[in-house]
């Protein structure tokens, strides 16, 4: 499995946007990036995932480099809810199932 | 829609009994996934399925782990004999065609 290298914490004030950054230098042309986040004491939840293109849902917005050696998802208005842990994600593509997480980023957000 | 439902929600049990955790995914979808997370370790995935059968097991630890998925709506993960090194949370998720995993909110486990 292609490896993400991610910052093991981030802190960020509230109402302000966050940068969360990975980098994901061996990546394969069909591999898939995908966001998921944990809040405390829950499992970890879906955020957004894309290939080339740039994307946005309700959540986030996924800022992939042109190279795809990198990736950024952007919360464009933090809240204390958004405190947890994110992870950044390869996943193969169609018909590769497993998603192998990392360590993933500790965001703090001060109010 | 009740989402990826797990039980028990907390186990605790000592050294050597039989553990058994449930879950019953999201319904049309059609792979399962059961992952343990320790703060040494993180999430780690321990067995897949997809279709009720089991594609990928490599990252059960050992022969104490089994999984079964008997039907599109029931999963099954035992653990026996239970040891301390077992203490985790467990989870379940399923993930439909398309798109990305929706996870249960675990089982905590603890082996005393």
């Amino acid at each position: 499995d292609a490896k993400t290298t991610q910052p093991n914490s981030m802190e960020s004030n509230e109402e302000e946007p966050v940068h969360l950054p990975c980098n994901h230098s061996t990546i394969s042309g069909t591999d898939y990036i995908h966001w998921y986040r944990q809040l405390p004491s829950q499992g970890p939840e879906y955020v957004i995932h894309g290939l080339t293109s740039n994307v946005n849902n309700r959540m986030a917005s996924l800022a992939i480099a042109e190279d795809r050696k990198s990736s950024t998802l952007i919360l464009h208005r933090a809240t204390l809810r958004d405190a947890a842990v994110y992870y950044c994600i390869l996943r193969g593509g169609r018909g590769a199932q497993k998603l192998v997480f990392g360590q993933g980023t500790r965001l703090t957000i001060n109010p | 829609d009740a989402g990826v439902i797990q039980s028990p929600r907390h186990e605790v049990t000592e050294m050597g009994q039989e553990v058994t955790l449930r879950c019953k995914p999201i319904s049309g979808h059609n792979s399962l996934f059961w992952y343990r997370q320790t703060m040494m370790r993180g999430l780690e995935l321990l067995i897949y399925f997809n279709n009720n059968v089991p594609i990928d097991d490599s990252g059960m630890p050992e022969d104490r782990f089994s999984a079964k998925m008997p039907n599109a709506s029931f999963s099954t993960l035992k653990i026996q004999p239970s040891e301390p090194r077992d203490s985790a949370v467990y989870f379940c998720a399923s993930r439909p065609d398309r798109g990305g995993l929706f996870f249960g909110e675990g089982s905590r486990l603890t082996v005393l």
